[in-house]
């Protein structure tokens, strides 16, 4: 079956990390991503891997994917306020040349000053 | 940069009237899609288009229906608006296997 799932909220200090996580149990996913959601607005793009890569880093943001566990997650350095928002993961499936995405419920961080 | 343009940001509508949400995209994909989000559900699939004059149910099309006319214009239509519908609605584009752009929203009220 095709399911996504995240834990609805997380909450963090101002300069602390914070690790959002993700669980998906369709393995024949190419490539997963991460969007944040500001207040008001659509997703943003934010950072993606790909399917056979175990780690990606770019800037204050790394993602993890363990393909055995089929887990995800999304480490920020340094959380600022302005950090604050709605975090959707979301995997690709290939399912004969369509593909399709599958969203998770989304992670609200609140970041403490 | 991909640019989705959604109509409305805010609409507020009475219950039996037909609505009618557009979205527009700049970068010539193939693909549109309408989802809604609702607090702890998500995002949900509501119709995709994969071209001209094309269109396929997502995972909650009941109540809705969508035009596609042309390349760059997707419509959204609540033929008979219910409170139920009350949401945030999101218009997202994609070419092939890259990742999807989504618009701001329209957040849709019922009354």
């Amino acid at each position: 079956g095709e399911d996504v799932e995240q834990s609805l909220f997380l909450s963090v200090r101002e300069g602390d990390s914070s690790v959002i996580n993700c669980t998906y149990t369709d393995s024949s996913s190419t490539y997963l991503y991460w969007y944040k959601q500001e207040p008001g607005a659509g997703l943003q793009l934010l950072t993606y891997i790909f399917s056979n890569m175990d780690m990606k880093q770019d800037q204050r943001l790394t993602v993890l994917l363990n393909k055995k566990d089929k887990h995800l997650s999304l480490r920020i350095a340094d959380t600022q306020t302005g950090d604050s928002a709605i975090y959707f993961c979301a995997e690709c499936l290939d399912t004969s040349g369509t593909y399709k995405y599958i969203f998770g419920t989304g992670t609200r961080l609140k970041v403490l000053a | 940069d991909v640019k989705v343009t959604q109509s409305s940001r805010y609409l507020v509508k009475r219950t039996g009237e037909k609505v009618f949400l557009e979205c527009v995209q700049d970068m010539d994909h193939e693909n549109m899609f309408w989802y809604r989000q609702d607090p702890g559900l998500g995002l949900r699939l509501i119709y995709f288009s994969y071209d001209v004059k094309m269109k396929e149910k997502g995972d909650i099309p009941e109540g809705y229906s969508v035009s596609r006319e042309k390349k760059e214009r997707f419509s959204l239509i609540l033929e008979s608006a219910s409170t139920n519908q009350t949401s945030m609605y999101l218009c997202a584009t994609r070419t092939g296997s890259q990742p999807q752009h989504f618009g701001d929203g329209t957040r849709l009220s019922i009354l």
